[in-house]
């Protein structure tokens, strides 16, 4: 079964430090996976995703997010964190191969992530 | 371009009633879907279409109907509102393709409360 994994509720960091929110997952075949975060009353935001290729993937607000195959992770860092990116962010996973479950996107519980001045 | 817009933000039913929630998408996108967000449980899947006319339900689609008449909306009926569906409600759509790699965009919710 597919599933997603963040093994931390929450993630304290100071501004200026470097932040890895971790994200791990279980997909029968090869996935496709993504980052969103969540403002305080907002709808979630789509942040950066792995297709293929190289396991480096970039996104917005200066994050990027390390695909690691043989660990079946996919963490979110950022070298610098800010207070404004104090916010709930949540790992997805979406079945490329499947077919009972095409199309789905699973979500991880999300981690609160707090950046302190 | 509005994106995904959803209504009402907020809602209070009681135990009983029904509503629809509205959620309408004008990027012409084919997939569209309903999800709640509980404290603790992440988001999980109620129903979703691949396309006008085509619904199917996703992890917890008890208590809820949906259909798709237009590319555009994608109602969320809940039939008899109970206190479990007390909950934060996000719609959410996405290009065409069940294989591609298109991440979906979302509105930004609605706060049901049912007493």
């Amino acid at each position: 079964a597919q599933s997603v994994a963040q093994p931390e509720d929450q993630v304290n960091v100071a501004e200026g430090n470097p932040l890895t929110v971790k994200c791990t997952y279980s997909v029968s075949g090869n996935p496709y996976l993504f980052w969103y975060v969540q403002y305080p009353n907002r709808g979630l935001q789509f942040l950066l995703k792995y297709i293929t290729g190289d396991n480096l993937v970039k996104g917005s607000y200066g994050f990027e997010a390390e695909f690691n195959k043989s660990q079946t992770s996919f963490h979110l860092k950022k070298p610098s964190a800010l207070v404004s990116d104090s916010a709930l962010y949540f790992c997805a996973v979406r079945d490329r191969d499947r077919g009972s479950t095409l199309g789905r996107l699973y979500f991880g519980r999300g981690t609160q992530l707090t950046v302190w001045p | 371009n509005a994106g995904v817009t959803q209504t009402p933000k907020f809602q209070v039913l009681k135990t009983g009633q029904s509503m629809t929630l509205q959620c309408a998408q004008d990027m012409n996108h084919e997939y569209m879907s309903w999800y709640r967000q509980d404290p603790g449980m992440g988001l999980r899947l109620i129903h979703y279409s691949v396309g006008a006319g085509i619904t199917d339900q996703g992890e917890v689609p008890n208590g809820y109907n949906v259909s798709r008449s237009t590319t555009e909306d994608f109602p969320l009926r809940l039939l008899s509102a109970a206190p479990s569906q007390t909950s934060v409600y996000f719609c959410a759509s996405s290009r065409s393709g069940l294989r591609g790699p298109y991440e979906q965009y979302f509105g930004p919710g609605t706060r049901l409360t049912v007493t």
